[in-house]
């Protein structure tokens, strides 16, 4: 099982306000990179998969950077608004290309 | 849009029961997946299937099963249901055997074993 840690576990920032989150997995046999963004009593949703070094992606907001040599990308939020409350998780593909191993998560909250 | 439906939010069941958990997806995607979410343990990986009759275990599979005899359809079979898996269950799905596919999940089931 790979070892994927996010950081921080859990953030509460001001409307407003910009942040940024961690995630790290292992450097070799990288094959891709998702974030997605599940808030509560919804699913799951997916946000960027990213699969060069150096590669930055970009929706609205949100935007992350991927280091595969160095095995970390940061999930950036600018301007961060309540709507953005959720818990944002990573995950690398492992072995079987589509099969991921999810991180525990960083939990936003967004207040005014 | 892909829609993964799965059949129930909330079931509660009891210790021993036969327990099924059915998931649908429209967009004949190849590959489906269960999940559990447990607090502090992020998503983790039980079962999946990149073709109809086909399977692999993730990395829970212990006390659980699973069946895909069509496409759109992946159930989750608890044989016989412990305290221990209570927990939140998630479908999801994904086109391809390509890491480069997101996965599209369902809105979740949240089972309580009495």
């Amino acid at each position: 099982i790979l070892n994927v840690e996010q950081s921080p576990q859990s953030l509460h920032v001001q409307e407003g306000d910009s942040t940024n989150f961690t995630c790290s997995f292992p450097s070799s046999n990288f094959y891709a990179l998702h974030w997605y963004r599940w808030e509560t009593a919804k699913s799951p949703e997916a946000l960027f998969v990213m699969t060069l070094n150096g590669d930055e992606k970009k929706k609205g907001r949100i935007s992350a950077t991927l280091n595969t040599k160095e095995g970390y990308s940061y999930l950036y939020i600018k301007g961060s608004q309540p709507e953005d409350s959720a818990t944002y998780l990573c995950a690398p593909p492992t072995g079987t290309a589509s099969k991921l191993t999810f991180g525990t998560g960083t939990r936003l909250q967004v207040t005014l | 849009d892909v829609k993964v439906t799965q059949s129930s939010r909330y079931l509660v069941k009891r210790t021993g029961e036969k327990v099924f958990l059915e998931c649908v997806q429209d967009m004949d995607h190849e590959n489906m997946f269960w999940y559990r979410q447990d607090p502090g343990l992020g998503l983790r990986l039980i079962y999946f299937s990149y073709d109809v009759k086909m399977k692999e275990k993730g990395d829970i599979p212990e006390g659980y099963s699973v069946s895909r005899e069509k496409k759109e359809r992946f159930s989750l079979i608890l044989e016989s249901a412990s305290t221990n898996q209570t927990s939140m269950y998630l479908c999801a799905s994904s086109a391809a055997l390509d890491s480069n596919q997101p996965q599209h999940f369902g809105d979740g089931t949240r089972l309580s074993i009495l």
